[in-house]
């Protein structure tokens, strides 16, 4: 079964301090992971997009890791500001599948000043 | 620049009321989705259109119809609504190709009593 799998669900960190969030999936096969951003009352944001070939991805504080082999990714997030209080959701991509996306469940983030 | 506007945000109704959820993005995207995202659970695919004049089922389409009335606007029906059916709606769109994101609106917020 296709499945995207997030931990913790949720973690409470001071801000300046930096986090990482889990994502393990079982989704084939395998196209690419997404990580968005969701804030309260909000639509999805995309983070980042990673292909097979890819096992790093930057985009501002936020980085990803792919470990296409063990099918797990990461999400770490560098000097927290109370502004990434969010879920955070990893989405995986079918190959063949057309933009067919598994998402996770989410991890709640929350920074306190 | 508006991206993808859904209305209504709220909407509150009986069992068996019917109501059209509006969708409309300005990206010249030919691909729209509608979900639902609820407490606990990742985002599940209600339907999805590729291209205009076509509609497909996603993962859970029953009790729902969708219109795909031009590429700018995709719309979905509940003809009878059920308790079940209480949820966040959310419509997304995206570009060509498999690795592209896809961007979301803020959603509509539906229970139904």
């Amino acid at each position: 079964k296709n499945q995207v799998e997030q931990s913790p669900q949720s973690l409470i960190i001071l801000e300046g301090k930096n986090c990482t969030l889990q994502c393990n999936y079982t989704v084939s096969p395998f196209s690419n992971l997404r990580w968005y951003k969701q804030d309260t009352g909000r639509g999805p944001v995309s983070l980042t997009i990673m292909t097979f070939s890819e096992n790093t991805k930057s985009n501002g504080r936020y980085t990803a890791t792919l470990d296409a082999d063990t099918k797990q990714s990461s999400l770490h997030i560098t000097a927290s500001q109370l502004s990434d209080s969010a879920s955070y959701i990893c989405v995986v991509s079918r190959n063949n599948a057309g933009n067919m996306l598994t998402f996770g469940g989410g991890t709640r983030l929350m920074v306190k000043p | 620049n508006a991206g993808v506007t859904q209305t209504p945000k709220f909407q509150v109704l009986k069992t068996g009321q019917s109501m059209t959820l509006q969708c409309a993005q300005d990206m010249n995207h030919n691909s729209m989705y509608w979900y639902r995202q609820d407490p606990g659970m990742g985002l599940r695919l209600i339907y999805y259109s590729a291209s205009e004049g076509t509609t497909d089922k996603g993962e859970v389409p029953n009790g729902y119809n969708v219109s795909r009335l031009n590429k700018r606007e995709f719309s979905l029906r509940l003809e009878s609504a059920a308790p079940s059916q209480t949820s966040v709606y959310f419509c997304a769109s995206s570009g060509p190709g498999g690795h592209q994101p896809q961007h979301f609106g803020d959603g509509t917020r539906l229970s139904i009593l």
